[in-house]
């Protein structure tokens, strides 16, 4: 089975400040890990995944996500926030030996403040 | 480019009456095809899922149906919506296993 947590439903920070959208996850076997960004009415857009070798994963926008194996967390940060990164972000985890379908987090809402 | 049509972009639907969602995919061939219903802007909920023509797979039991008559094409239906069927739909493809989804820009419908 697998299974995906985002422990907040909603993040504020300021513009400018460094952002962490935290992610943590279950799996039976080796886990990809992936996150995705949706603004308001639109559909969900791929920002960066986790497959295998460096712990640090760099995707679009200037996000990066750090994995962590010993404490199953694949957390979404970026060093400084812009209030155009106001959105829904949702973590997303499949088991490497599992099936096509991924399971998805609740969502995590970030507010960037002026 | 990969990309995903969604059609209509909105819809108001009264109690009862029939439904079809369509999506079509561009640029690839022999994609697994997605059906997610988001309910109140959060978290998604899958519908469906199809790896080929004709292969269809529910996750939930509810008043919908599926189906797949071509590689690219994939559609949502209901012969009687119900209040509950309100939500913003998301069609999305993948290949599996190390794989990224992609996803339409949502229908939004509203059953009223």
């Amino acid at each position: 089975a697998q299974s995906v947590a985002q422990p907040e439903d909603q993040v504020n920070v300021a513009e400018g400040n460094p952002l962490t959208v935290k992610c943590t996850y279950s799996v039976s076997g080796n886990p990809y890990l992936f996150w995705y960004v949706q603004y308001p009415n639109r559909g969900l857009q791929f920002l960066l995944k986790y497959i295998t070798g460096d712990n640090l994963v760099k995707g679009s926008y200037g996000f990066e996500a750090e994995f962590n194996k010993s404490q199953t967390s694949f957390h979404l940060k970026k060093p400084s926030a812009l209030v155009s990164d106001s959105a829904l972000y949702f973590c997303a985890v499949r088991d490497s030996g599992g099936s096509y379908i991924p399971t998805f987090g609740r969502g995590t809402s970030l507010i960037v403040h002026p | 480019s990969q990309t995903i049509h969604q059609w209509p972009a909105t819809l108001v639907q009264p109690v009862g009456s029939p439904l079809s969602l369509e999506c079509t995919v561009e640029g690839t061939s022999n994609p697994n095809l997605y059906w997610y219903r988001q309910a109140a802007g959060r978290g998604l909920q899958l519908l469906f899922y199809s790896v080929g023509i004709g292969q269809i797979s529910s996750e939930v039991p509810q008043n919908l149906s599926a189906s797949r008559p071509q590689d690219r094409q994939f559609i949502l239906s209901s012969k009687k919506l119900l209040l509950s069927d309100s939500g913003f739909y998301l069609c999305a493809r993948g290949r599996g296993g190390v794989y990224e989804q992609y996803f339409g820009p949502g229908t939004r419908l509203t059953v009223t």
